[in-house]
Parts: structure tokens; sequence; C-alpha cells
């Protein structure tokens, strides 16, 4: 079963930038076959899609963060990453990445919660 | 942007028929997912394309769309189905989420 795992800070200060890591335990066959997403919810609020990757360089953002963030893979090590610059408190979130599979994402990673503050 | 629409709660009894649904333009042409996260886990798939399980989700989990609306039904709801439940669409290359109902077994 695929098995992804975020790493990164779980602390950053306001107006630097967000930096994570997601970690794909597969063959980079995989990585190259589907979409690769991030998605992030803040302390007890709802889900908020950040942006998806495609191996070929294929990246969408979300309308409302696609000025602050990027998406990129490294198929070596087997990992994609988000960077997400100038945040403020309203950043702080669990972020997650996910396999996108069809329309939908699954699975999903443990998620890594991130705090912004001063 | 378009939205999705879900009720903030929903309550139902331990053997009965918990309906979610998730109301939004995007729906009329686009496939509803649906997601159940539970508190400190992370989100899951339970139904994918408006009706399909994933491997490994009961089938007492089921799902519909029609019109602008999808609804996510738990036939036979059990104490362990209590969760946030997320329905999902695309708006064109924009995922979009519903804003969440969470689920009570009383």
């Amino acid at each position: 079963q695929l098995h992804l795992q975020e790493s990164g800070p779980g602390l950053v200060k306001t107006s630097e930038t967000l930096s994570l890591t997601c970690t794909v335990a597969a063959d980079s066959i995989i990585i190259s076959s589907y979409h690769w997403d991030w998605i992030r919810q803040p302390p007890g609020k709802g889900l908020e899609w950040i942006g998806t990757f495609y191996y070929i360089g294929s990246t969408y953002y979300s309308p409302s963060l696609k000025n602050r963030v990027i998406i990129s893979v490294d198929m070596s090590k087997h990992s994609f990453s988000l960077k997400l610059n100038s945040v403020t408190a309203a950043d702080t979130a669990v972020y997650y990445c996910a396999r996108r599979y069809t329309d939908s994402f699954d699975p999903w990673g443990q998620g890594t919660l991130v705090t912004v503050s001063s | 942007s378009y939205e999705l629409t879900q009720p903030p709660s929903v309550s139902v009894s331990p053997g009965q028929t918990a309906s979610i649904t998730c109301s939004g333009d995007i729906l009329r042409d686009k496939y509803a997912s649906w997601y159940q996260q539970k508190p400190g886990q992370s989100p899951i798939l339970v139904i994918s394309q408006n009706n399909k399980r994933p491997s490994g989700i009961p089938e007492r989990f089921s799902g519909s769309n029609s019109g602008n609306t999808a609804t996510l039904t738990i036939s036979g709801t059990q104490a362990m189905d209590e969760a946030d439940y997320y329905c999902q669409a695309w708006d064109s290359r924009t995922a979009v989420f519903g804003g969440g109902t969470k689920l009570t077994v009383l």
C-alpha cells in the first residue's frame, strides 16, 4: 500500500517561507504516473486545497494562494515539496500531502502541524 | 469561485440511516468524492466518482449525485462512523471542499 510522509519545521516565523517535503514510499514509475497534491487544515476548521504537481511539470494552485506557493518534485528522492512564502498566522495549519487518484485524494499522509508565529 | 455547501451537523441513532448532503453548481457535471476524518487522524476516502467505494470501505457507505446535490448515505450507522465528513469536487483545475459535516451517532 502506498505510504506518504510529510516532514519539515513545525514552527515558522511570520513573513518567512514555509517548506515541507512529502516522501513517497514507491517506485519512481509510481511517482511519474500520478498527480501529487498538498492540502491544509487550520486548527478546528475544514480542508483547503493548496495545489498539485504532475511530473511532466504541470502545476496548478489554489487561486487564493497561487502568488505565494510553489510545488515541485524530486524524483531522485521520491519526494515532492511545498514552499509557501510570506506566511502569516492565517497559514497555521496541519499540512497534508496526498496522491490524486482519478478525481479523488487517496491516500493521504499523516499530516504535519505548522505554526506561524513571530 | 465555486462552493460546496454541507450541513454543519447531522445526528443519527445507531443502526439507522444517515444522509449527508453536499450542494453546489459544479456537481451538475463533476464527480463528487467523500472523505471521513476522525479526531486527530488524516482524512480517508470513502466514496469516489459519486458512488464508488474504495477497497476496504464497508458496504454500508454509498453515494449518489443528482442535479446539484451529492449525498453520502451510511446505512446501519455504527458508533465507529462518528466523524467529520467532507465532500470534494473539481472546478476546472481547482479542487473544492465542502465545509464539512460532523456526524454524531447518538
